[in-house]
């Protein structure tokens, strides 16, 4: 079964640093860009970072650069999140994603459960 | 970054009935536009990509079109499964971005 499993997820302070991870199965995990996509309390999807299959390229949008890192452990076949210098904005529920194939690269066809990153004080 | 704009923002519908949700990009992403269905508390599911092709496993109720700058996603026959929130994704170029998200309630 194809699957992707987050974890790492709490509360933390302001200023704070936390890892998420993403255990992928079910699929060749070096085979496929991946994404994280955050989701804050009754709010919208956004992107914040895509990683190659190989782990060579990263992407991020500009409200996390700087601040987070993503990377990838293909012989663990998982995918990590740093996330540094936190601020209460970044309270969200964080997905990762598998990104598809050809004319699906860059759509999510696989995603996590999420896992909730709560920033206060 | 391309940003994404849905309309409406919510739709009040009754089963069997064909509703439309529009997206808007604000610049060209040809045909490189996702969309999504969530239900709370559960992960978005991809129902539709490169514009217009159904993914495996969604019913053939749910259809996309448009190109450029302007899609839509339709539902015909709507179902009781289908109110949700449903949301569309720019993979033209980096950043992706996503659209707010209309959300589908009962009438």
């Amino acid at each position: 079964e194809v699957q992707l499993v987050e974890s790492g997820g709490g509360l933390v302070q302001p200023g704070g640093s936390l890892r998420l991870s993403c255990a992928a199965s079910g699929f060749t995990f070096s085979s496929y860009g991946m994404s994280w996509v955050r989701q804050a309390p009754g709010k919208g999807l956004e992107w914040l970072s895509g990683i190659s299959g190989s782990g060579g390229i990263t992407y991020y949008a500009d409200s996390v650069k700087g601040r987070f890192t993503t990377s990838r452990d293909n012989s663990k076949n998982t995918l990590y999140l740093q996330l540094n210098s936190l601020r209460a904005e970044d309270t969200a529920v964080y997905y990762c994603a598998n990104e598809g194939v050809a004319t699906k690269s860059g759509v999510f066809d696989i995603w996590g459960q999420g896992t909730m990153v709560t920033v206060s004080s | 970054d391309i940003q994404m704009t849905q309309s409406p923002s919510t739709l009040s519908a009754s089963v069997g009935d064909r509703v439309t949700i529009t997206c808007r990009a604000s610049q060209s992403i040809r045909s490189w536009l996702a969309w999504y269905q969530q239900k709370p508390g559960k992960a978005p599911n991809l129902l539709i990509y490169r514009a217009s092709s159904l993914e495996s496993g969604v019913p053939s109720r749910f259809s996309g079109s448009g190109s450029g700058t302007e899609f839509t996603l339709t539902i015909s026959n709507l179902q009781p499964d289908d109110f949700a929130t449903y949301y569309c994704q720019q993979y033209n170029s980096y950043a992706w971005t996503f659209g707010q998200g209309t959300k589908v309630e009962i009438k």
